[in-house]
């Protein structure tokens, strides 16, 4: 299966200054997904990062809020913008690992992100 | 959308029993339903996963079973050990087009006691 690099494993940031986190894949994926996880919680997708096309967003979560790049079928960013407490969250990359198949869908250790 | 419910939010088991995860989706298009372990500080392991047109799978001490009628899926784990705690979740996913996301439950805390 995939194995999945997120950088950076944890943060503390300031508030209203922004955090890009990165996801490395050691394979070609056409799918990638972006979730966050707040404390004690379940994940809820942010968005769908698919390459050469634009993210498409989950309800309740804006571009302007989480731009999201995707340059090419093994890596991508997510960028959490103008920082408020309630940021705080796991983030969390995930991938589909086969091109032709929606399944075995493999997650990253993710991102801690406290904000201050 | 799809929401998936999960049951119960806690469980612990003495070492050596057997713990039982339900989970119920809405959705009768999801036809992929992954089981998810998520030790503190990790990120989710999927564990076993099951497909619509399969009824029971099974990897050593894990097994899932699916029933479509009822639109429920179930996680067993036989012979627990303490390194089975962790949080566990379900998940439901369609076959292509805009229903390849996955929904999650809200998660099982499985605590083994030797």
């Amino acid at each position: 299966s995939a194995v999945i690099s997120q950088k950076p494993s944890r943060d503390i940031c300031q508030r209203g200054t922004s955090l890009t986190i990165q996801c490395q894949v050691d394979s070609q994926v056409t799918m990638m997904f972006w979730y966050r996880q707040q404390p004690g919680q379940s994940l809820t997708l942010i968005a769908t990062a698919n390459q050469g096309s634009e993210a498409t967003y989950e309800s309740g979560f804006v571009i302007d809020k989480f731009p999201i790049s995707r340059p090419n079928l093994t890596f991508s960013t997510l960028t959490v913008s103008n920082m408020s407490p309630e940021d705080s969250s796991i983030y969390l990359c995930s991938v589909a690992p086969y091109l032709e198949a929606n399944y075995g869908y493999t997650f990253g250790s993710g991102t801690r992100l406290t904000v201050v | 959308g799809e929401n998936v419910e999960q049951h119960p939010s806690t469980l612990s088991v003495q070492e050596g029993d057997s713990a039982v995860i339900k989970c119920t989706y809405s959705d009768s298009a999801s036809n992929y339903f992954p089981w998810y372990k998520q030790e503190l500080g990790k990120g989710p392991q999927l564990i076993i996963d099951i497909r619509s047109n399969v009824g029971e799978k099974k990897d050593q001490r894990i097994a899932v079973t699916l029933n479509k009628t009822a639109k429920h899926f179930s996680l067993h784990i036989t012979e627990t050990q303490p390194e089975d705690s962790a949080v566990y979740f379900c998940a439901a996913s369609g076959s292509g087009g805009s229903n390849y996301k996955l929904t999650f439950g809200k998660g099982t805390l499985l605590t083994v006691n030797p």
